[in-house]
């Protein structure tokens, strides 16, 4: 069912560092693409989201790139800190349905 | 008002055995979706509905999963007989009218002996 492809699955970062996550979609029929955080023992929250019509989008310390021909978008968090050590998933929707990539695993190092 | 609510939060059954999951979805919220979450993976989508009508079922893995949305709020996501593979978190979200964003319930962990 995996329609959403995300990379790494799991990445170790000091603090204060840039850590990137790579999301890649295949239906060109999603139109909403969402990042989640998930603490353990938790459901997911969302983070921040884009749109395709829009290249990048900045909240506070994240930041989503989206670039719409390649079918890909990425998640950079700026000036990372312990407390974003979580796991992260993407994710493309559509009118019915939601595809959630398979999710990363950062750690923050202090 | 409170979130999206899931029960029973946690359920132990036998193999073979039929188990009916719970979503009650925040007030309002129009749209609501069942995912199945295993271990170290992300949300996996199950069904969605708008109001109390399924208009994607595509997720279901086999015809033992059914979910229902009778008065357009509460859902029940329901599997009969259960097996092992079943063994995952259960999490249903809502979403409001012309919004994107889903919340997500706590979820029901189901362990199938």
């Amino acid at each position: 069912q995996q329609q959403v492809k995300q990379s790494p699955q799991s990445l170790i970062v000091q603090k204060g560092g840039i850590p990137i996550i790579n999301c890649a979609y295949e239906n060109t029929a999603f139109d909403y693409f969402p990042w989640y955080q998930q603490f353990p023992g938790k459901g997911p929250a969302l983070l921040i989201a884009i749109r395709p019509d829009v290249s990048e989008k900045k909240e506070g310390r994240f930041t989503i790139s989206f670039n719409k021909s390649a079918k890909q978008f990425s998640l950079h968090i700026m000036d990372s800190q312990p407390g974003d050590s979580a796991t992260y998933f993407c994710a493309a929707s559509g009118r019915t349905h939601a595809r959630f990539g398979a999710g990363t695993r950062l750690t923050v190092k202090p | 008002g409170a979130g999206v609510s899931q029960s029973p939060r946690y359920k132990v059954t036998k193999r073979g055995q039929d188990v009916a999951l719970r979503c009650d979805p925040i007030s309002g919220h129009v749209s609501l979706y069942w995912y199945r979450q295993a271990l170290g993976q992300g949300p996996e989508f199950l069904t969605y509905f708008n109001y109390e009508a399924q208009q994607d079922k595509s997720g279901l893995p086999n015809d033992r999963f059914s979910a229902e949305r009778p008065e357009g709020s509460i859902s029940t996501l329901t599997i009969q007989r259960t097996e092992q593979r079943d063994s995952a978190m259960y999490r249903c979200a809502s979403r409001g009218v012309g919004a994107q964003t889903q919340y997500f319930g706590p979820g029901t962990r189901l362990l199938v002996l």
